[in-house]
């Protein structure tokens, strides 16, 4: 099993561009979340699915959008890249209703 | 005030010491209290978790979890240098689906 795999692993982008991030697992995970990880903050709910076709915002949704329509691949997407969502963005998986969350390896964006 | 908070260090020890993690919270529904470890540029990976109050031990890690004070706890015993990373406190209430709620992190240094 590759488990969670997110592309890319680094990204730069000008403000106002647009982006998708991608993350995909092979462990049959009902459960995928998006986290971005940023200085003193910690690791905060962007998005996050309980199912193919299955949704909902977490704590930090505002800038970003998700679907969700293959139980493998949950895309993030940035609609017009801002200096403020430069982080470290993890996509997660796991059973749904279990506590063992699997991360990916991370992307670093940058937005100039 | 933030649904949990954790001291982010940087903490410094020798090899073989006992090690002290803490975190704070605010939601008296949390249930579940997860310790995630994330060495640098990589993410997270569960080490621990526990349901409900009480001590869980796993090799040379404990967790304590002290529902009355709102207060867990994570022990590492004869401290290795490979046990330098952050360390990740995480939460979250069964009722509202998979939402976790992650602390800051506490840097780690064991120092051979």
């Amino acid at each position: 099993n590759a488990g969670v795999t997110q592309t890319p692993k680094f990204q730069v982008l000008k403000t106002g561009q647009s982006m998708t991030l991608q993350c995909a697992q092979d462990m049959n995970h009902e459960y995928m979340s998006w986290y971005r990880q940023d200085p003193g903050m910690g690791l905060r709910l962007i998005h996050y699915s309980v199912g193919a076709g299955i949704t909902d915002q977490g704590e930090v949704p505002n800038g970003y959008n998700v679907s969700r329509s293959t139980t493998e691949d949950f895309p993030l997407r940035l609609l017009s890249a801002a200096p403020s969502q430069t982080s470290v963005y993890f996509c997660a998986s796991s059973y749904t209703e279990t506590y063992e969350q699997y991360f990916g390896p991370g992307t670093r964006l940058t937005v100039t | 005030q933030k649904e949990v908070e954790q001291d982010p260090g940087p903490l410094s020890v020798p090899e073989g010491a006992i090690v002290s993690l803490n975190c704070t919270y605010s939601n008296s529904a949390f249930q579940y209290f997860m310790w995630y470890r994330q060495y640098s540029r990589k993410g997270p990976e569960l080490l621990m978790y526990t349901y409900s109050s009480g001590n869980k031990e796993d090799g040379r890690f404990t967790a304590q979890v002290d529902k009355s004070s709102k207060y867990i706890s994570l022990f590492i015993r004869d401290s290795q240098p490979s046990d330098s990373a952050t360390y990740l406190c995480a939460m979250s209430d069964p009722n509202t689906g998979n939402q976790f709620y992650f602390g800051t992190g506490t840097s780690l240094t064991v120092i051979p």
